[in-house]
């Protein structure tokens, strides 16, 4: 059982736009900062977001993060074939003095 | 170009041990802190391990306390988990990750990966 409690799966219609919730407690999500991974299948995990709502350099705008409380979102808009994986949050959960992620999502684009 | 190559995998009984190597290069591997992250088959990412860029702090996952050892040689560019006391439970693919610098601020930013050493503990 995760500390970080992700939906087991969500799906969408090719361009339109889905959110995947990430919700933890006053020792992890309230506390750090948030990243998101995709992992498509067979293939190494790719940072999405880190602190809360950043891009790395390559990642595009269609994807954003953001934060509140407890929770956090993952958004992504103009659904393409190509976004179907696993997506995954983490952050630091100072109780534990150790990094905690969720279970993950996988992303099924109809 | 910036890479992180794991090794050492294989198929081991259980209560044996294995060391897990990590090459890096294309950065200054000594600059950053490292971290060692498992999935089982079918499952999801499991964080084991974190070492700091001048490996004087460390921590695990409550799960490989004990058990599981993470080192790092800066002057060989490379991350090490020495695995001890195997269990069905670790059998994963291991990867290790590096962690984001520059404006990052969470520790649990992890920017560069490995492909991966896949760890099979059976009898």
């Amino acid at each position: 059982q995760s500390v970080l409690t992700q939906p087991p799966s969500v799906s969408a219609a090719p361009g339109q736009k889905v959110t995947i919730s990430c919700s933890g407690s006053s020792s992890n999500i309230a506390n750090d900062y948030v990243s998101w991974y995709q992992q498509l299948p067979g293939t190494a995990p790719k940072l999405l977001i880190y602190d809360n709502n950043k891009r790395p350099s390559g990642i595009p705008d269609r994807f954003s993060g953001s934060k509140s409380g407890t929770s956090a979102t993952l958004g992504i808009t103009g659904l393409q074939t190509g976004d179907e994986a696993d997506y995954y949050c983490g952050t630091w959960d100072s109780s534990l003095s150790s990094v905690v992620f969720g279970g993950g999502t996988k992303l099924t684009v109809l | 170009q910036v890479q992180l190559v794991e090794s050492g995998g294989g198929v081991v009984q259980p209560g044996r041990s294995l060391r897990l190597s990590c090459a890096a290069s294309g950065f200054t591997f000594s600059s950053y802190g490292m971290h060692w992250v498992r999935q089982a088959p079918g499952k999801g990412l499991e964080w084991v391990a974190l070492i700091w860029y001048d490996g004087n702090n460390k921590y695990y996952a409550d799960s490989v306390k004990g058990r599981f050892t993470i080192s790092r040689d800066n002057s060989k560019n490379t991350l090490y988990l020495q695995v001890n006391s195997l269990r069905a439970e670790d059998t994963a693919v291991y990867y290790c990750a590096r962690m984001k610098g520059g404006d990052a601020t969470g520790l649990s930013s992890f920017d560069i990966w490995g492909q991966g050493t896949m760890v099979t503990v059976s009898s």
